[in-house]
């Protein structure tokens, strides 16, 4: 069985500061890892992927994230961010790479000015 | 290029009344998703249909709820005689065939109020 684990419901930063937000999963195998961002009311919007190669994966934004296999996370990080960074940010896992993605609860993230 | 399209927006009905919610999934791609979301929780996945074939549906309710991905024409996801606790987001994605790209293209979703 797949699931995902975002331990912060929330997630407050000052403008400029750097960002994280944390994700866990556990698969049996090699995961493919997502981060999806929610702006209000809207769907879900692509941000980056973990499928095999280099931990250190970049993205859409600014943002990247690291896939860390031995302590099974995969954070998203910011170096600084923007006030319009502020969103609901979800974490997903595909255990079998056939797009089945499963999310986390999510997230929201508020960038204070 | 158009993304996924999804219609209607916001709808409204009252218990045991049913709904459709319909998704156009973007050009070329042959694959669709429909997910849930609760208020204040996160996206739980429903079913995933390629044109004519139910390739998952673990995450559908076993009553009331169907989906299909005619052959022309959209996806349509049916609830019937619905009730307070289907009131939520219903959220629909699409891709290209699997194993190529690995990212889901979300509509804007439908949001159905249950009164």
């Amino acid at each position: 069985a797949q699931s995902v684990a975002q331990p912060e419901d929330q997630v407050n930063v000052a403008e400029g500061n750097p960002l994280t937000v944390k994700c866990t999963y556990s698969v049996s195998g090699n995961p493919y890892l997502f981060w999806y961002v929610q702006y209000p009311n809207r769907g879900l919007q692509f941000l980056l992927k973990y499928i095999t190669g280099d931990n250190l994966v970049k993205g859409s934004y600014g943002f990247e994230a690291e896939f860390n296999k031995s302590q099974t996370s995969f954070h998203l990080k910011k170096p600084s961010a923007l006030v319009s960074d502020s969103a609901l940010y979800f974490c997903a896992v595909d255990q079998t790479g056939a797009n089945n993605l499963f999310f986390g609860t999510g997230t929201r993230l508020t960038v204070i000015p | 290029n158009a993304g996924v399209m999804q219609n209607p927006r916001h709808l409204v009905r009252r218990r045991g009344q049913e709904a459709r919610l319909r998704c156009s999934p973007m050009k070329g791609h042959s694959h669709v998703y429909w997910y849930r979301q609760l208020p204040e929780e996160g996206l739980k996945f429903m079913v995933y249909l390629q044109k004519e074939n139910i390739i998952d549906e673990s995450g559908m309710p076993k009553e009331r709820f169907s989906a299909e991905f005619p052959k022309e024409g959209p996806s349509i996801l049916r609830i019937q005689q619905v009730v307070r606790g289907d009131s939520a987001a219903y959220f629909c994605a699409s891709s290209p065939p699997a194993r190529v790209t690995g990212e889901l293209f979300f509509g804007e979703g439908s949001r159905l109020t249950v009164l």
